[in-house]
């Protein structure tokens, strides 16, 4: 079974701090880590893939096998990072397996 | 991506009736998923539409209950049978496209409210 934990359902940071949402799974396979972002009234959209290892909006994550965590990261917060944002798991089947999500709010 | 035109937005509909969203993709997607969002809660996958044939359903999902079809590559229709208030949910079209795009793209969403 796969399965994906985060364990913040709320996370409250200031402009310019840096922010870190933690991303759990549990899998037996390879998987492949998602991160998703759903901003206030918009349609879920995806934010990052560990495969792409690549930064978007200055976030970053990168997917640690040993400890089975796959944490988003941004150094510098910002006001418009403030969404709710969801970790997802792919596995063989290629389906989805989404976390409960974190709502981040970032106060100026 | 592709682009996914979801409809209707939303309803506010009677129990014991029945509500059909439908999902239309401006290109052909080999997968297509539905997922069910509650109020508070994550998504969970409902099941997924295969083409042609019937769609394969996750734990605690039946097809009585949720009904769906692809007729084709491009379009999928999720039907919410014999509602009930606990069927109040955010119901998602999700799709992917081959095995080598690892992005799933999502509707807009239709929001549901059963009373």
């Amino acid at each position: 079974a796969q399965r994906v934990t985060q364990p913040e359902k709320l996370l409250s940071v200031f402009k310019g701090a840096p922010v870190e949402l933690k991303c759990n799974y549990s899998y037996s396979g390879s998987p492949e880590l998602f991160w998703y972002v759903q901003y206030s009234r918009q349609r879920l959209q995806l934010l990052l893939r560990h495969i792409s290892r690549e930064s978007i909006k200055g976030f970053t994550a990168d997917l640690n096998k040993g400890e089975t965590s796959f944490h988003l990261k941004k150094p510098f917060a910002q006001e418009e990072d403030s969404a709710m944002y969801y970790c997802a798991l792919r596995g063989s089947n290629y389906k989805l397996t989404f976390g409960k999500g974190t709502l981040l709010t970032v106060n100026p | 991506s592709a682009v996914i035109s979801q409809k209707p937005s939303r309803d506010i509909c009677q129990r014991g009736t029945s509500l059909t969203i439908q999902c239309q993709v401006d290109s052909q997607v080999t997968m297509m998923f539905w997922y069910r969002q509650q109020p508070g809660q994550s998504l969970t996958l409902i099941a997924t539409a295969n083409q042609g044939s019937e769609a394969t359903y996750e734990s605690g999902f039946v097809i009585d209950k949720f009904p769906i079809s692809r007729p084709n590559l491009t379009f999928s229709t999720l039907t919410v049978s014999n509602m009930s208030p606990e069927d109040s949910s955010i119901y998602l079209c999700s799709v992917s496209g081959d095995t080598s795009n690892y992005g799933y793209t999502f509707g807009s969403g239709t929001r549901l409210t059963v009373v």
